[in-house]
């Protein structure tokens, strides 16, 4: 079965500081990636998905990720976060032909100002 | 844009209650789902559903029942809750049944067990 890591559980960073966020998943088939945001309070939101094609892929609200396949990541990035940007994030993987997403344990990125 | 609407923000049950979450989608979207959230675990799958009467059991279906009599609807049950079903609930809905369609969510049901 399909694993998704995201190995920092918390990340805090300065306001108008560049943020990385790490995913790394498990399977070698072929595979399709999303991002997912949670405010507080709210349901999940997505920010970005990678089907095919370019491996960078742009989002919203600036987000950004690139798909790795020999290094099976989906790190997703910004340039520079505002205080909004706090929030959980959930990598999420699913294989061709499956029906099921499969969900990192996510990251919380918290914006100090 | 989709909405998935879960009929409750928060809910508060007993222990041995026969409990109800329900979630309605207005995209016409067949495939539809619930997740369980809980802090450190990410998202877990409960239950899932592709069409109307069918349904198939995600990674934690033990203590759940599931229901879909109507394509927008997607029932979660809790035949006799327990305490160790506190959690947020969430639902979720795909257009299709293709592994590239992304989901769409609701704002969650945080269900607390007493």
């Amino acid at each position: 079965a399909q694993s998704v890591t995201q190995l920092d559980s918390q990340v805090p960073v300065f306001e108008e500081a560049p943020v990385e966020l790490r995913c790394n998943y498990s399977s070698s088939v072929s595979v399709y990636l999303f991002w997912y945001v949670q405010y507080p309070n709210q349901g999940l939101q997505l920010l970005l998905k990678y089907l095919s094609g370019s491996t960078l892929v742009k989002g919203i609200n600036g987000f950004e990720a690139e798909f790795n396949k020999s290094q099976t990541s989906f790190h997703l990035r910004k340039p520079s976060v505002h205080i909004s940007d706090t929030a959980e994030y959930f990598c999420a993987v699913s294989e061709n032909g499956a029906n099921n997403l499969f969900f990192g344990t996510g990251t919380r990125l918290t914006v100090i100002p | 844009d989709v909405k998935v609407t879960q009929s409750s923000r928060y809910l508060v049950k007993r222990t041995g209650e026969k409990v109800f979450l329900e979630c309605v989608q207005d995209m016409d979207h067949e495939n539809m789902f619930w997740y369980r959230q809980d802090p450190g675990l990410g998202l877990r799958l409960i239950y899932f559903s592709y069409d109307v009467k069918m349904k198939e059991k995600g990674d934690i279906p033990e203590g759940y029942s599931v229901s879909r009599e109507k394509k927008e609807r997607f029932s979660l049950i809790l035949e006799s809750a327990s305490t160790n079903q506190t959690s947020m609930y969430l639902c979720a809905s795909s257009l299709n049944t293709g592994s590239n369609q992304p989901q769409h969510f609701g704002d969650g049901t945080r269900l607390s067990i007493l």
